[in-house]
């Protein structure tokens, strides 16, 4: 069975860091790219970056570029998003979700449950 | 940036048929991929490719897409199927999401 778990999330002060993780089992990470999505309270979904197997390509949002960092760990089954410099706009559910290619496009066919990143003094 | 428009809600008597629209200029050039998200749970993929079913997901699902509109159909609307769902596509190697559809079932 496909699981994406993530954590890491909480409470930061404006102007933190947090780093969230996401393990992953039943597949093998190196063969799919990742992406993770953010979804504010009460919001819509947010795409917020993409990994590649290999990390060689790595994509951000225009609103995130600069204070994130996708990363991971295909032997720890892990991927991984360093977020700096901490608004009160960056509240929301973090999900990771694995992506899928498929006859020409990609879509994310497994999701995780969430990390709830609070950002408030 | 490309933008996609959703409605905000969608209402449809139980059994009826329901369409949920996203809409872009020339959206039909590219493939859709459709999203369910039940309250207080992660995303579910419900269509791809525009009208590809996903293992799992009901017959009743169905995809189009053509011109500037891709529409989501869901014939023979169930309670269970009350939830919001959000169209998505990639422009440039960035993921885009509609705004997202509230559906009620009557």
């Amino acid at each position: 069975e496909v699981q994406l778990v993530e954590s890491g999330g909480g409470l930061v002060k404006p102007g933190g860091s947090l780093r969230l993780s996401c393990e992953v089992s039943g597949f093998t990470l190196i063969s799919y790219n990742m992406n993770w999505i953010r979804q504010a309270p009460g919001r819509g979904l947010e795409w917020v970056s993409s990994i590649d197997s290999g990390s060689t390509y790595i994509y951000y949002t225009a609103s995130l570029k600069g204070r994130v960092l996708t990363s991971r760990d295909n032997d720890k089954n892990s991927v991984f998003l360093q977020m700096n410099s901490l608004r009160a706009e960056d509240t929301a559910v973090y999900f990771c979700a694995r992506e899928r290619c498929s006859g020409g496009s990609c879509f994310f066919d497994h999701w995780g449950q969430g990390a709830l990143v609070t950002v408030s003094s | 940036s490309y933008e996609l428009t959703q409605p905000l809600s969608v209402s449809v008597a139980l059994g009826q048929a329901a369409e949920i629209t996203c809409g872009s200029n020339n959206i039909g050039s590219k493939n859709v991929h459709w999203y369910q998200q039940r309250p207080g749970q992660a995303p579910v993929l419900v269509m791809y490719n525009d009208d590809n079913r996903p293992s799992g997901i009901p017959e009743r699902f169905s995809g189009s897409n053509s011109g500037n509109t891709a529409t989501l159909t869901i014939s023979g609307a169930q309670v269970g199927d009350e939830a919001d769902y959000y169209c998505q596509l990639w422009d440039n190697d960035t993921g885009v999401f509609g705004g997202g559809t509230k559906l009620t079932v009557l």
